[in-house]
């Protein structure tokens, strides 16, 4: 029962550097997320793809673009890293946009941008 | 716009304790309420839920009601164990937002044996 599945764990960068996060869920699932979680502030979702082939904007969309690949994978990715940009980083998915869908996380990306 | 508000953490009891953690939120509509629990090096995953007023959401011992009157869901156990130690999220999620996800700031609970 892999669930969502993200990659890579851990990721230290420098400052101007690229990266590519993976997300890949097994569940069918129509929506699926990225969020950012810092200290005290809870999740904040940054991109979302309410179903393959379209992608929306969240809270927190800057210095960051998404690509729906295909129904099951979600890759997020930052162009030019900036130390604000240290995070961890949760995938999530849900079967649809129900307003009582459960969603399900992967296990998150540390990120560090020095 | 929609927010929801936790009481900060750390909140740390003795086993066996009676467990309560805040949780108000602001919505413009109707949301359904929610309680996610993180454990440590994990993704969140979902506790309990309610998805109308007066519901209570129940789950491993855990209890969350919605009160519309007090735009609340207070998070409560009875008696807590060592294993409940977790960071524990309120969120909302509501139509007229797009369904998406509001989270609170998250309350990290330790619990000493």
């Amino acid at each position: 029962n892999a669930g969502v599945t993200q990659t890579p764990k851990f990721q230290v960068l420098k400052t101007g550097q690229s990266m590519t996060l993976q997300c890949a869920q097994d569940m069918n699932h129509n929506s699926m997320y990225w969020y950012r979680q810092d200290p005290g502030m809870g999740l904040r979702l940054i991109y979302y793809s309410a179903s393959e082939g379209t992608t929306d904007k969240g809270e927190v969309p800057n210095g960051y673009n998404v690509s729906r690949l295909n129904k099951r994978e979600f890759s997020l990715r930052l162009e030019s890293a900036a130390p604000s940009q240290t995070s961890v980083y949760f995938c999530a998915s849900r079967v649809g946009d129900a307003n009582t869908g459960e969603l399900f996380f992967g296990e998150g990306s540390r990120l560090t941008v020095l | 716009g929609n927010s929801v508000t936790q009481m900060e953490g750390p909140v740390t009891l003795s086993e066996e304790a009676f467990l309560t953690i805040n949780c108000t939120y602001t919505a413009t509509g109707y949301p359904s309420l929610f309680w996610y629990v993180q454990y440590p090096g994990e993704g969140l995953q979902l506790l309990l839920k309610a998805t109308k007023a007066d519901d209570k959401g129940s789950n491993k011992g855990f209890e969350a009601t919605y009160r519309k009157e007090t735009t609340s869901f207070h998070l409560e156990k009875g008696s807590v164990q060592v294993s409940d130690s977790a960071v524990y999220f309120c969120a909302l999620s509501e139509p007229n937002a797009g369904n998406m996800l509001t989270f609170g700031g998250g309350t990290r609970l330790m619990v000493k044996p």
